[in-house]
């Protein structure tokens, strides 16, 4: 069965910490991964987009790595800032037609 | 803006009514996705259409059912509405072949 699973469920950070989240998946065969950041009450937005070929990717504050072998990936946040908080989810594309798999997300909540 | 248009943003109504919610994919995306997010949970797929013809089911209630028209907007219908059909409705979009799905804003549906 196709799946993502993401962890940790929520994490709290004081401001200017870094964090990790993580994400592991099952999706076979796979296309790409993403990572989104949803606001509360919006929706997601891309951070991050990875093929298979792809082990680092950076955007701004935002690294998220991919080990294609192992199946797992991870978004690294530096210098988290207030307005971090927010859902972080994993999505993974399956080469079968346009089929993407959602993590449930890691809330994170940056405190000051 | 992530050019995915989602109409009404708010929706009131009772119990055991009918609501249509609409969406308006970004120009050239010929693929629409259908997400239901109860309070503080993940993404739920419910359906996917490409050109006009349904391509992927998720977990959709068959009191639900969707749409695309020719012009590639998409309408997802929900009746016989119940209390715990409350949710925010999101629609995304995407180019075949690419990997990135853009999300609208979303429906933010309130059953009393």
């Amino acid at each position: 069965k196709n799946q993502v699973e993401q962890s940790p469920q929520s994490l709290i950070i004081l401001e200017g910490k870094n964090c990790t989240l993580q994400c592991n998946y099952t999706v076979s065969p796979f296309s790409n991964l993403r990572w989104y950041k949803q606001d509360t009450g919006r929706g997601p937005v891309s951070l991050t987009i990875m093929t298979f070929s792809e082990n680092t990717k950076s955007n701004g504050r935002y690294t998220a790595t991919l080990d294609a072998d192992t199946k797992q990936s991870s978004l690294h946040i530096t210098a988290s800032q207030l307005s971090d908080s927010a859902s972080y989810i994993c999505v993974v594309r399956g080469n079968n037609f346009n089929k993407f798999y959602f993590g449930s997300g890691t809330k994170l909540n940056v405190k000051p | 803006d992530s050019g995915v248009t989602q109409t009404p943003k708010h929706l009131i109504t009772a119990t055991g009514q009918r609501v249509t919610l609409r969406c308006s994919p970004r120009s050239g995306d010929l693929s629409v996705y259908w997400y239901q997010q109860s309070l503080d949970q993940g993404l739920q797929f419910l359906i996917q259409y490409y050109n006009g013809e349904e391509r992927a089911k998720g977990n959709i209630l068959e009191r639900f059912s969707a749409q695309q028209f020719p012009d590639l907007h998409s309408e997802l219908n929900l009746s016989s509405l119940e209390l715990g059909d409350s949710a925010l409705y999101f629609c995304a979009s995407s180019v075949v072949g690419q990997g990135e799905a853009f999300f609208g804003q979303g429906t933010r549906l309130t059953v009393v």
